[in-house]
């Protein structure tokens, strides 16, 4: 069974820091794996999408890793913001249940000004 | 293209009422996924569903929750005769045909209260 783990739980920052947000899992039969940003009380957003066959995907100030082998992904914000505050949740898509997304509890980031 | 629809966006319902929340797909998109976020959890999947047909519900609980993906308009989560324990936002999501392989996009969710 896949199981997902985000760490920290929860990091504050001051803004224009670099962060690096962690996302582990058990099982690495993957077909690709995506980070979203969920605000209070609203939807999920995808930030990005990593296939297994990558290694890493950019959108912006945004850096997602993929290393299937260890089970291991890294979402890297570069010059934070404070309108980076959210929690940001990984999901992994494991081959052979090609329809249920597994994942993390998130990672609640606050960037104080 | 307006994206994945849910509403409502707030639904209160006494204990022992029905609750019923629709999604409406992205446009293009004939795979809905249904997801539970309780406080202070992750997202746990529910049921995958295509157009008339439940494809996978191994994440619906066995009582009370039925979903359903007609021919004609939105797919619809139904929870029946609904306890305090239901109080959730429920997340829909659509994919393209093919499955998650090119990513899920989500609604805002409905956040469901049960008084």
């Amino acid at each position: 069974k896949q199981e997902v783990t985000q760490i920290p739980a929860a990091l504050s920052v001051p803004e224009g820091e670099n962060l690096v947000l962690n996302c582990s899992f058990t099982d690495s039969a993957i077909y690709n794996l995506q980070w979203f940003r969920q605000d209070p009380g609203k939807g999920l957003t995808s930030l990005l999408l990593i296939q297994s066959s990558q290694r890493e995907q950019t959108s912006g100030r945004l850096n997602a890793s993929l290393d299937k082998s260890s089970g291991r992904s890294t979402l890297y914000i570069a010059a934070s913001q404070p309108g980076d505050s959210a929690t940001y949740l990984c999901a992994v898509l494991n081959t052979g249940t090609a329809s249920k997304l597994t994942f993390g509890t998130g990672t609640r980031l606050q960037v104080t000004l | 293209n307006a994206g994945v629809m849910q509403n409502p966006r707030h639904l209160v319902r006494r204990r022992g009422q029905e609750a019923r929340l629709r999604c409406s797909p992205m446009k293009g998109h004939s795979h809905v996924y249904w997801y539970r976020q309780l406080p202070e959890e992750g997202l746990k999947f529910m049921v995958y569903l295509q157009k008339e047909n439940i494809i996978d519900e191994s994440g619906m609980p066995k009582e009370r929750f039925s979903a359903e993906f007609p021919k004609e308009g939105p797919s619809i989560l139904r929870i029946q005769q609904v306890v305090r324990g239901d109080s959730a936002a429920y997340f829909c999501a659509s994919s393209p045909p093919g499955g998650g392989w090119s990513g899920y996009t989500f609604g805002s969710g409905t956040r469901l209260t049960v008084v």
